[in-house]
């Protein structure tokens, strides 16, 4: 059974760095063709894809964020874990982290983490 | 980025009754492999999203029937055949051909 789980801050202020934590199960990031993505939803809004991670430790960036994102992984611990520099109260979002097995979808979502921007 | 649009953005509908759901992205969603790359996923309250509908019209493990999808190209649809009480949430349609990924608007279903 693959689960996951986000874990992190649940106020961060504005300028300061947020760092998510992915922790999974169920499967192995060492996998060949399985990644773990990040994605995010404001408050009332619809879903925006930030970065992913592949098993060969290749990785992909939301453009227009690509500057502040940072996407690693702990492949002994089975985590993934999202950095975020700068942050702004825009930031404020639900962050959901997603398995796949295919490079065009993910099917396996965690519950998702609540971080407001704040000062 | 691919842009999709989908319409409507909110929807109400009768138990038993049909419901459909359209999406359009800004390209063509059709690889050089000849695949598809359009998904649908339902976000219930409270809940993350999760996948209804993968490359177009194949239905996700223990996804009911009466959910189905169709479409090429740019143009694409959802439609549930019998609406459900537990059918009840905010669907999103997503591109996966090119990074990033993008989704709809979403489309917000509700039960008269």
């Amino acid at each position: 059974q693959i689960t996951l789980k986000e874990s992190g801050p649940s106020l961060v202020k504005p300028t300061q760095t947020l760092t998510l934590t992915c922790t999974f199960s169920g499967f192995s990031l060492s996998t060949p063709g399985v990644s773990v993505g990040w994605i995010r939803q404001p408050p009332g809004k619809a879903l925006e894809w930030l970065a992913l991670i592949y098993w060969d430790d290749d990785k992909r960036y939301r453009s227009s964020l690509k500057s502040r994102l940072t996407i690693t992984r702990d492949t002994s611990k089975s985590q993934v874990v999202l950095t975020m520099t700068n942050v702004d109260p825009l930031d404020t979002a639900t962050y959901y982290c997603a398995h796949s097995t295919t490079p065009w979808y993910d099917d396996y979502w965690g519950q998702g983490t609540l971080v407001t921007v704040s000062s | 980025d691919i842009v999709m649009t989908q319409t409507p953005l909110s929807l109400s509908v009768t138990p038993g009754q049909p419901a459909s759901i359209s999406c359009k992205s800004s390209e063509s969603l059709l690889h050089r492999n000849g695949r598809t790359y359009l998904f649908w996923y339902l976000q219930k309250a409270g809940q993350s999203p999760q996948v209804l509908i993968y490359e177009v019209s194949s239905r996700f493990s223990g996804v009911p029937d009466r959910f189905s999808g169709s479409g090429s190209g740019t143009d694409f649809t959802l439609k549930i055949s019998r609406v459900e009480a537990e059918d009840v949430g905010v669907y999103y349609c997503m591109q996966g051909v090119h990074l990033p990924r993008t989704f709809g608007q979403g489309t917000k279903l509700e039960i008269k």
